[in-house]
């Protein structure tokens, strides 16, 4: 069964702290990305990468890292440098970066921060 | 600068009917759309897509029209049913881009049984 993990589902930091959120692919797709959503707006570009051992900031991503050693897996790091980091994150693949290429979403992380 | 617009937060509509989402965008060199729903605490699934060589693009009961000189896209679903209640979000990309998705803020449509 091909697809996209994210774990947790639910994770919750004390502020100050750093935490990864995991993202992992069986879907054999080049191309990975780490979106954020807030209430009321839409998804957010944080980071993207379009093969292995590079990746590329996006819209927003002050106050977090990637790193992407295999295929698979994009790991997001949400730093103590991130202001505002209480959101819904969502990982996501697709075959390439290209624009054309449909990206299918994992099922989301929610961080709280307290 | 919000490029890509859905001004409707909320739309309800009776089992059966019609739905109708619009969705506005500001930069002409979007020239592909796509069109996502997204149930509570899950992630988006792709719907439905049209380029803009295209005015109408049909998928079973959802189709999408896209009218370029107003900048305006709209997805309707017909007949609406029960499991279509989520919010849907409508996308764009650049001609210029080769990654880059816009997302619009996301519109929630409860379907009435």
């Amino acid at each position: 069964d091909g697809g996209i993990t994210q774990s947790p589902k639910y994770l919750f930091r004390k502020e100050g702290q750093n935490v990864t959120l995991s993202c992992e692919q069986n879907l054999n797709h080049d191309a990975m990305y780490w979106y954020r959503q807030d209430p009321g707006q839409g998804l957010r570009l944080i980071y993207y990468s379009q093969i292995v051992n590079d990746f590329q900031k996006g819209d927003i991503a002050e106050g977090y890292s990637v790193s992407r050693e295999k295929k698979e897996s994009f790991p997001l790091t949400v730093t103590s440098a991130q202001k505002n980091p209480t959101a819904f994150y969502l990982c996501a693949s697709s075959v390439t970066s290209g624009r054309r290429d449909t990206q299918y979403f994992g099922p989301g992380t929610r961080l709280t921060v307290l | 600068d919000q490029q890509v617009k859905q001004n409707s937060p909320s739309l309800s509509v009776q089992e059966g009917r019609i739905s109708i989402l619009n969705c506005d965008y500001t930069n002409s060199m979007f020239d592909y759309f796509l069109w996502y729903k997204k149930y509570p605490a899950e992630g988006p699934t792709f719907l439905i897509s049209i380029s803009s060589i295209k005015d109408k693009n049909e998928d079973g009961r959802f189709t999408v029209f896209l009218n370029k000189s107003a900048k305006h896209l709209s997805l309707h679903i017909v007949p609406s049913q029960p499991g279509d209640s989520a919010v849907y979000f409508c996308a764009a990309s650049r001609v210029s881009g080769t990654y880059k998705y816009i997302f619009g803020t996301g519109t929630r449509l409860k379907v009435l049984a």
